[in-house]
């Protein structure tokens, strides 16, 4: 089983439309979450951490499951401009143990 | 603040050329690391640095070295260019390991391609 594993997609939504994207991890003794967004033959950026308690930001939600080991992303009001892919980075702790999904790639249509 | 700069953008090399990959950061970051990023991969991580004069090994170091004799500067050295290593390379830096949380900042990648 991969350590952080995510749908690749491409998950295609119309603009004003509400998607989620969902990323499983296999340590359960990680210790830190985060969305990345990476734009085509860009370098990612961090979109947001993800917390235990779950947290927003402007349309987008993240939340994090410790039981089922899974954290989602929630975009509501699609833009044509969240049209990117979406990288799950975990860190199980230390410099060399923060792993990086393969991405799942959104694309919003008019 | 210029942030992550990597130098060169595109890279052709033949077989058994060997070059180096330039990274600098202006955050006064002690972390920085090398990824290489292939389709269906994910970024993986080939070296990286805790401060100047230490560095470690990543998932993918073969074929790979580094140096990091200053806190801003951070390359990355191709000894003997093979096909397999025809990738996007991303240069990051972080603040400390202490702030789990921290953001990892990324370059703008370099683009390799060995022929």
């Amino acid at each position: 089983r991969k350590e952080v594993e995510q749908d690749p997609g491409p998950f295609n939504v119309p603009e004003g439309a509400t998607v989620a994207f969902n990323c499983t991890y296999s340590n359960s003794a990680s210790q830190s979450f985060f969305w990345y967004r990476q734009d085509c033959r860009k370098e990612p950026k961090l979109l947001m951490s993800v917390y235990s308690s779950g947290n927003e930001d402007g349309r987008f939600t993240a939340q994090l499951n410790r039981a089922s080991q899974y954290i989602s992303l929630l975009i509501r009001d699609s833009k044509l401009s969240d049209s990117a892919t979406y990288l799950c980075v975990v860190n199980k702790g230390g410099y060399q143990k923060v792993t990086f999904g393969t991405g799942t790639k959104l694309q919003v249509i008019p | 603040n210029a942030g992550v700069t990597q130098t060169p953008k595109f890279q052709v090399l033949k077989t058994g050329q060997s070059m180096t990959l330039q990274c600098a950061q202006d955050m006064n970051h002690e972390y920085m690391s090398w990824y290489r990023q292939d389709p269906g991969m994910g970024l993986r991580l080939i070296h990286y640095s805790v401060g100047a004069g230490i560095t470690d090994q990543g998932e993918v170091p073969n074929g790979y070295n580094v140096s990091r004799s200053t806190t801003e500067d951070f390359p990355l050295r191709l000894l003997s260019a093979a096909p397999s290593q025809t990738s996007v390379y991303f240069c990051a830096s972080r603040g400390p390991l202490a702030g789990i949380y921290n953001e990892q900042f990324f370059g703008p990648g370099t683009r390799l391609t060995v022929l």
